[in-house]
């Protein structure tokens, strides 16, 4: 069982929809990353938390909207979605210090109608 | 722009047989270079790292060689398995701000 725990684990939703994902580790890591993963491609970086501050945004596009109330949750939060935004959506943790690896959770499926 | 470059694409290897594969990168910035593995459904999974002053770590059948000066570094697994059939994938670390970048990936499939 990952340690890294992602709800839901399945999600379909229309263009005009406002969804939220959800991602919760108990690790006490202080770095959190949201990742896009299409079929057959890697993992694509999408954001970063360090100490619960956006530390790195990759030119992600607005109507997505991460947030980190807490050391241990992370939000993305949905609206206006493309179906290209059809993709797995992996949460990532590690401990803040340049050493650790990263621990993902299984992800969601986003599908976008 | 990819920041590391992953092959083969796919790899077929019988069992009890080496796995090869190669990752190649130009930006001496990053410090940190990690193998997962990724199985259908399922999120990457962490094979084995490494860090650049080091040429070569060993871990269980999981192998990491690094080459500094020619900026590559490559995993091999001994004695490969069908359990090992899975996406591999290579990753670098910058070396300031957690920015982590993916390889390609290697889908390895090992024949019983």
């Amino acid at each position: 069982d990952t340690e890294v725990t992602q709800t839901p684990k399945h999600l379909v939703m229309g263009m005009t929809n406002k969804k939220s994902l959800k991602c919760e580790q108990h690790m006490g890591h202080r770095a959190m990353y949201w990742y896009k993963q299409k079929a057959k491609k890697p993992p694509e970086l999408m954001f970063v938390y360090s100490y619960e501050k956006l530390s790195i945004n990759e030119s992600v596009p607005s109507r997505f909207s991460p947030e980190c109330p807490n050391s241990s949750l992370l939000n993305l939060h949905l609206h206006a979605l493309q179906p290209e935004d059809s993709a797995l959506y992996l949460c990532a943790s590690s401990q803040d210090d340049g050493l650790s690896p990263q621990h993902f959770g299984d992800g969601t499926r986003l599908s976008i109608l | 722009q990819q920041q590391v470059k992953q092959s083969p694409q796919s790899l077929i290897v019988q069992k009890g047989g080496i796995s090869i594969i190669n990752c190649a990168y130009e930006n001496t910035a990053f410090d940190y270079f990690p193998w997962y593995q990724q199985f259908p459904g399922k999120g990457p999974a962490l094979l084995i790292a490494i860090r650049p002053d080091v040429s070569e770590k060993k871990e269980g059948r999981f192998t990491i060689s690094f080459n500094k000066s020619a900026k590559q570094f490559s995993l091999h697994i001994m004695d490969s398995q069908p359990g090992d059939s899975a996406t591999y994938f290579c990753a670098v670390r910058k070396g300031t701000g957690n920015q982590f970048y993916f390889g390609t990936g290697t889908s390895l499939t090992v024949i019983p």
